[in-house]
């Protein structure tokens, strides 16, 4: 199985605060990789796609990059409503792993 | 707009089974692989198992193997995820979710969530 980390584990940031999250991959996954959203008793929410694509109606504050095994995630202005944890998660291969989570609360 | 509609929580003991059910709505349910995530209390995100309704197959994550059994009824549009041999340790939110075409893995929507708890 791909194995998937994620740095940070958690990170305090206030509104307004550029944020960025790594996550990296075992083996090489191409740009097989998505990123969710979860807030506390919800089910996670898709905000990116194959690496830096945008899912429908998620604000443009969000991106994506990278390609391989490295990638990063940028909230490029923190807002009240991102307070929540973060999710990688790779589909190159059977089965379609997930990293640990950072979760991003308010400093 | 698809939207995916789960039963309701369920407490069982340690040995036996349990079945969560996935209706969606809004869109070709066949076609559209559907998968089951877990999530533990206070853990991060497993993928289980899915299934391709029309084609019947299924594909389980090899911890689960010989436990797990995903099915599906295309009339009701309904997806099933039999978990048996239930351990303390299945206490956990399970979740169905689905991809977009040509991005099955990529679970643009969600399930509420069931909650299964595991208690003696």
């Amino acid at each position: 199985d791909i194995q998937m980390t994620q740095s940070p584990s958690s990170l305090s940031a206030s509104v307004g605060d550029r944020v960025t999250i790594t996550c990296q991959a075992s083996h090489d996954i191409r740009n097989s990789l998505n990123w969710y959203q979860q807030k506390p008793g919800k089910a996670p929410n898709l905000l990116i796609y194959d690496a830096f694509n945008l899912a429908t109606g998620v604000p443009s504050r969000f991106s994506g990059s990278g390609s391989g095994t490295d990638f990063n995630f940028t909230i490029s202005s923190l807002q009240p409503e991102d307070f929540a944890t973060y999710y990688c998660q790779q589909y190159q291969n059977l089965p379609p792993g997930f990293g640990p989570g950072t979760k991003v609360d308010i400093k | 707009q698809v939207h995916l509609v789960q039963s309701g929580a369920e407490v069982k003991k340690p040995g036996s089974s349990v079945k969560v059910s996935c209706k969606a709505s809004g869109g070709t349910f066949s076609s559209y692989s559907m998968s089951w995530v877990r999530q533990a209390p206070g853990q991060g995100l497993e993928w289980v198992g899915r299934i391709i309704p029309m084609f019947g197959l299924a594909n389980y994550a090899q911890k689960f193997q010989g436990r797990v059994t995903i099915t599906a009824d295309e009339s009701t549009s309904t997806a099933y995820m039999e978990l048996s041999s239930l351990r303390f340790e299945d206490t956990a939110v399970y979740y169905c979710a689905r991809g977009e075409s040509g991005h099955e893995f990529s679970f643009h929507y969600w399930g509420q969530g069931t909650l299964v708890t595991v208690s003696s």
